[in-house]
């Protein structure tokens, strides 16, 4: 079985623009989160998708942004980029709500 | 709020020999779960081991276990017959279990990263 992807792996983008990541969950799953990652503030949650709702929100502001389709992938959105965006944007996928979070490779962004 | 705690920055073993790396937690809850997550340099975060809260015994899963300590809110990880392979930081996470899991979220330490020597 597949695990979960993520496109692209490697982003460079200028600050002011937008930038749209996009996550394939292990088949079957049906939630993905997303957590970044930056050497400052470790990991940090963003949000969780389950079946197209957004069920948790972390502590970032609304230029952050998310939805999940009806094939259980997701995009995450990030609007108006800040130097300190720059960061591993990591997605994971689960199958039932108490089980572990399978993790993908993560994207790598860097906002110059 | 749920808090993680890793106090080793970095640690050093000699390949085939065991380590132990330290998580301590702190959370009001009585129904929680905690992971140990390997990240090599290549960035994917690779599940290790769970714990339950409620799980009387302590997890194994091949080379790894964990010890808890309920009482003393720890969850160290422990490697046996350390490799060259197993060179990468280690996160601890914790995350609460409420009923429906409709807040799922994991927070985690800030890592311990491990280096085997041959």
């Amino acid at each position: 079985k597949a695990g979960v992807t993520q496109t692209p792996r490697y982003l460079i983008k200028t600050r002011g623009q937008q930038v749209t990541l996009s996550c394939s969950p292990i088949s079957g799953h049906r939630s993905v989160s997303w957590y970044q990652q930056t050497p400052g503030q470790g990991l940090q949650f963003l949000f969780e998708y389950f079946s197209e709702t957004q069920r948790n929100k972390g502590n970032f502001p609304g230029r952050f942004s998310g939805r999940q389709f009806s094939n259980s992938r997701s995009e995450m959105n990030v609007s108006t980029l800040e130097l300190g965006d720059s960061a591993l944007y990591l997605c994971a996928s689960r199958f039932r709500d108490h089980d572990e979070q399978y993790f993908g490779p993560g994207t790598r962004l860097t906002v110059t | 709020a749920q808090k993680i705690t890793q106090t080793q920055p970095g640690m050093f073993v000699q390949e085939k020999e065991a380590v132990t790396l330290d998580c301590t937690y702190d959370t009001s809850d009585q129904s929680y779960g905690l992971f140990w997550y390997k990240q090599p340099s290549s960035g994917e975060m690779i599940f290790l081991i769970y714990q339950g809260s409620y799980d009387e015994q302590n997890a194994t899963e091949g080379r790894y276990s964990l010890n808890f300590q309920k009482a003393r809110k720890s969850a160290n990880l422990v490697i046996s017959a350390s490799q060259l392979g197993d060179s990468a930081m280690y996160f601890c996470a914790m995350r609460e279990l409420h009923s429906g899991g409709s807040n799922y979220k994991l927070t985690f330490g800030k890592g311990t990263l491990l280096t085997v020597n041959p």
